[in-house]
């Protein structure tokens, strides 16, 4: 049962780097999400997708831009890497906004 | 605007003991969920339990229960029988009403939990 998947594992960019994050779910949810974790600071939002085709911005949507173009995948672009862009980041996806998120095991990102 | 607080940054449980991690929250939405997530070193979250707000009863699945105290605003974790396994880090995490169409969880900080022998 493969639930989120999440690729690559771990990358490690150079400022001003491209890369694109992949995020895949088996589970036929609508509702997709990016978040980041940083120390001490918990899990943060980045972009949202409530279906096919839409996206919409969370609390830290800057510097990143998404794509929904098929619903079971969520795309996390990095056009021009920063290093405060350095973080592990988390796809989750849900059935409804009131169900529980399921999340993928993290990408690793450092950017030197 | 949601906060979450978690005001024990560690906590060191005896194997077998029961352990409370405690949880706070503020939001001034009538309707509102609550979870728990569990992250283990190897770094995926993965779910515990959930509260709805107009929920009566307070939640329970296995040996993890949800001690919901609405007027307080708290929603603690109550861990029975800790095992080993249990070494890991806590989020609580509060998904406010839907704004339009969606809504997004709001994190707590965390709590890492220890079970010693």
């Amino acid at each position: 049962n493969a639930g989120v998947t999440q690729t690559p594992k771990f990358r490690v960019l150079k400022t001003g780097q491209s890369m694109t994050l992949l995020c895949a779910q088996d589970m036929n949810h609508e509702y997709m999400y990016w978040y980041r974790q940083d120390p001490g600071m918990g899990l943060r939002l980045i972009h949202y997708s409530v279906g096919e085709g839409t996206t919409a911005k969370g609390e830290v949507p800057d510097g990143y831009n998404v794509s929904r173009l098929k619903k079971q995948n969520f795309l996390l672009g990095l056009e021009s890497a920063a290093p405060s862009q350095t973080s592990v980041y988390f796809c989750a996806s849900s059935w409804t906004v009131y169900q529980p998120q399921h999340f993928g095991d993290g990408t690793r990102l450092s950017i030197l | 605007a949601q906060k979450i607080t978690q005001t024990q940054p560690g906590m060191f449980v005896q194997e077998k003991e029961a352990v409370t991690l405690d949880c706070t929250y503020d939001t001034s939405d009538q309707s509102y969920g609550l979870f728990w997530y569990k992250q283990p070193s190897s770094g995926e979250m993965i779910f515990l339990i959930y509260q709805g707000s107009y929920d009566e009863q307070n939640a329970t699945e296995g040996r993890y229960s949800l001690n919901f105290q609405k007027a307080r605003k708290s929603a603690n974790l109550v861990i029975s029988a800790s095992q080993l396994g249990d070494s890991a880090m806590y989020f609580c995490a509060m998904r406010a009403t839907p704004t339009g169409t969606a809504s997004k969880l709001t994190f707590g900080t965390g709590t890492r939990l220890q079970v010693t022998l």
